[in-house]
């Protein structure tokens, strides 16, 4: 059975800071990884996909690498803001299209 | 943002009545997903649907049934609720074609209270 980690569970930067989030899998054998944004009370964004095929996926700030091999992700996220103050959940297709999340790490980005 | 909504978005009831949530898609996209959020155990699959009349059971079905007679509806039932089955419900949907485009797209999530 598949398990994503994510860790740590939470995270507090002062505004402006590089951070980095970290997501393992269980079984290497995906399809794709997902990184979600949420915010209090509300539903998940999508913020990158990487296919197993890739490497990394960039978006704006946001970089997502991948290493199937080891199992694990990372989503790297540059110059930070209380903007980006939000559950950040990673989350992989193991082949029914349905994903298996992990818990999130919560983080707050301070002013 | 993707068209997808959720009916109701917040509902109360009690244990042992039955519950139906709906979800709605404007998309036209072949998969629907219904997963609930619980403190600790993060999201998890409840059922998905691949198409109209074609689902299939996610990692916590038990108690749950769906149905989708339309691509723009899905609906998840509670056959008869439990106060296990209080949560955050959320519908998500996908195109379904392998590759870029792949990602899937959530709905604003039902809380369900169960007394």
């Amino acid at each position: 059975k598949q398990e994503v980690t994510q860790i740590p569970a939470a995270l507090s930067v002062p505004e402006g800071e590089n951070l980095v989030l970290n997501c393992s899998f269980t079984d290497s054998a995906i399809y794709n990884l997902q990184w979600f944004r949420q915010d209090p009370g509300k539903g998940l964004t999508s913020l990158l996909l990487i296919q197993s095929s890739q490497r990394e996926q960039t978006s704006g700030r946001l970089n997502a690498s991948l290493d199937k091999s080891s199992g694990r992700s990372t989503l790297y996220i540059a110059a930070s803001q209380p903007g980006d103050s939000a559950t950040y959940l990673c989350a992989v297709d193991t082949g029914r299209r349905a994903l298996t999340f992990g818990s999130g790490t919560r983080l707050q980005v301070q002013p | 943002d993707a068209g997808i909504t959720q009916s109701p978005r917040h509902k109360v009831t009690e244990t042992g009545t039955p519950v139906t949530l709906r979800c709605h898609q404007t998309e036209n996209h072949r998969y629907m997903y219904w997963y609930r959020q619980d403190p600790g155990h993060g999201l998890r699959l409840i059922h998905y649907s691949y198409g109209v009349k074609d689902t299939d059971k996610g990692e916590v079905s038990d108690g749950y049934s769906v149905s989708r007679s339309k691509t723009e509806d899905f609906l998840l039932t509670l056959e008869s609720a439990t106060s296990s089955q209080t949560s955050v419900y959320f519908c998500a949907i996908s195109e379904g074609q392998r590759g870029p485009r792949e990602t899937q797209y959530f709905g604003p999530g039902t809380r369900l209270l169960v007394l």
